[in-house]
């Protein structure tokens, strides 16, 4: 059964940093691209980053961009989201998602949520 | 980026009413679509992909229609699981961008 369990949210004062880590099992997690998406609260699905499937190539949505860094560990089946100089605004859930064929987010995991509030 | 123009924004249904969702893309994205549903305090929750191929697990009451730059989430027959919201989601290129959102709440 294909899993992702995110972990690693909590609450942090306005430009502080958090790491957020996604555990991946069920499948061959060095097989597939992998993705951030957030929600605000009360708001929609906002697409973050990306990351092929061996860390070469890296997408990331102009809000973070500069400021969070997406990577992963295959030996360790783990992808990870470095969140620097965090604002009010990137308060939300964070789910990380497997991109399937057909570039697809077919699994995604539960999400962790980050405060970020003085 | 790619803008995503989905609507309604929410909507009230009956069970067994047939419903229709719309997306619009700000420019041609092939059949690059996905909708996606997610209900209150869970992950969101992959049903049609590339316009119009219905997920594994998927019920069959939901289908996807449309290329370019329009697309169409039907619901055949409106279930009392199916109350939820539905976005869509452009995987044409990166940003990836989603539509606002559509609410579908009990009439």
């Amino acid at each position: 059964e294909v899993q992702l369990v995110e972990s690693g949210g909590g609450l942090v004062q306005p430009g502080g940093s958090l790491r957020l880590s996604c555990a991946a099992s069920g499948f061959t997690f060095s097989s597939y691209e992998m993705n951030w998406v957030r929600q605000a609260p009360g708001k929609g699905l906002e697409w973050v980053s990306y990351i092929s499937n061996t860390g070469s190539t890296i997408y990331y949505a102009d809000s973070v961009k500069g400021r969070f860094t997406i990577s992963r560990d295959n030996a360790k089946n783990s992808l990870y989201l470095q969140m620097n100089s965090l604002r009010a605004e990137d308060t939300a859930v964070y789910h990380c998602a497997r991109e399937g064929g057909s570039d697809r987010f077919d699994y995604w995991g539960q999400g962790t949520l980050v405060t970020v509030s003085s | 980026a790619i803008q995503m123009t989905q609507s309604p924004s929410s909507l009230s249904a009956s069970v067994g009413d047939r419903v229709t969702i719309t997306c619009r893309a700000s420019q041609d994205i092939r059949n690059d679509l996905g909708w996606y549903q997610q209900k209150p305090g869970k992950a969101p929750k992959l049903l049609i992909y590339d316009a119009s191929n219905l997920q594994s697990g998927v019920p069959s009451r939901f289908s996807g229609t449309g290329s370019g730059t329009d697309f169409t989430l039907i619901i055949s027959s409106l279930q009392p699981e199916d109350f939820a919201t539905y976005y869509c989601l452009q995987e044409y290129n990166y940003p990836r961008t989603f539509g606002q959102g559509t609410k579908v709440e009990i009439k």
